[in-house]
């Protein structure tokens, strides 16, 4: 199993400041996926990168794949409490089903 | 309509004891999956099939067996019950494996006690 490490694990911040999420591995993947999970439900998927160096954006969140394909980063800008919630990067080894990072709660106060 | 849909949403049931977890999609996917959510909120893959056939068994105890009636379909009996199953299990599909979008379920909290 190829291990993802995200950090932080927990940030609590107020609304209106920026903050990264961070997705680590030793192990190249050929596309690194970011889902978001509330309370009570499922993850949802945010956005998949898949070219080394890309950078997506999704309104206020920005997405970048390294690279070298092993990390990912994922940047909001004036947060708000809507944004509250478990944040998970995924990769998938070939022919395998996706495994996930240990994900970062993130908590935004207004 | 739902697409990815499970049942029970919650379980609460006695060690020792025998349950099932169904899960149902109507998105025409081709694969579908079984994680398990602990109590750190870490998701790890249990199973995966793909048109009914078994295609990933992580290291799961024996203990629990999928079952895949159709390709849409995929249930989870778990036997036995201990202390340690407590968790929220998610179902999912996806087209291609690993490449794909993954459509969770809402999950079911089993609570052993």
């Amino acid at each position: 199993t190829q291990l993802l490490e995200q950090s932080p694990q927990f940030l609590s911040i107020q609304e209106g400041e920026n903050l990264t999420v961070y997705c680590n591995s030793s192990s190249v993947f050929s596309s690194l996926q970011w889902y978001r999970q509330e309370p009570g439900e499922g993850p949802v998927l945010l956005v998949t990168v898949v070219t080394g160096g890309e950078v997506k954006k999704l309104k206020r969140l920005t997405f970048q794949f390294g690279d070298a394909r092993k990390d990912s980063s994922l940047h909001i800008t004036a947060a708000q409490p809507g944004d509250t919630g478990l944040y998970l990067c995924a990769g998938a080894p070939e022919q395998y089903a996706l495994n996930f990072g240990k994900g970062t709660s993130l908590l935004v106060t207004p | 309509d739902t697409a990815v849909s499970q049942t029970p949403k919650y379980l609460v049931t006695q060690m020792g004891n025998d349950k099932s977890i169904k899960c149902e999609q109507n998105l025409g996917h081709d694969t579908m999956y079984w994680y398990k959510q602990d109590s750190k909120k870490f998701l790890k893959i249990m199973f995966s099939y793909n048109n009914k056939e078994l295609i990933i068994n992580e290291t799961v105890p024996n203990r629990f067996s999928p079952k895949s009636p159709d390709k849409a379909h995929l249930n989870l009996h778990i036997n036995s019950l201990e202390l340690g199953d407590s968790a929220v299990y998610f179902c999912a599909s996806s087209r291609p494996i690993s490449t794909g979008e993954l459509f969770f379920g809402e999950g079911s909290r089993l609570t052993v006690l």
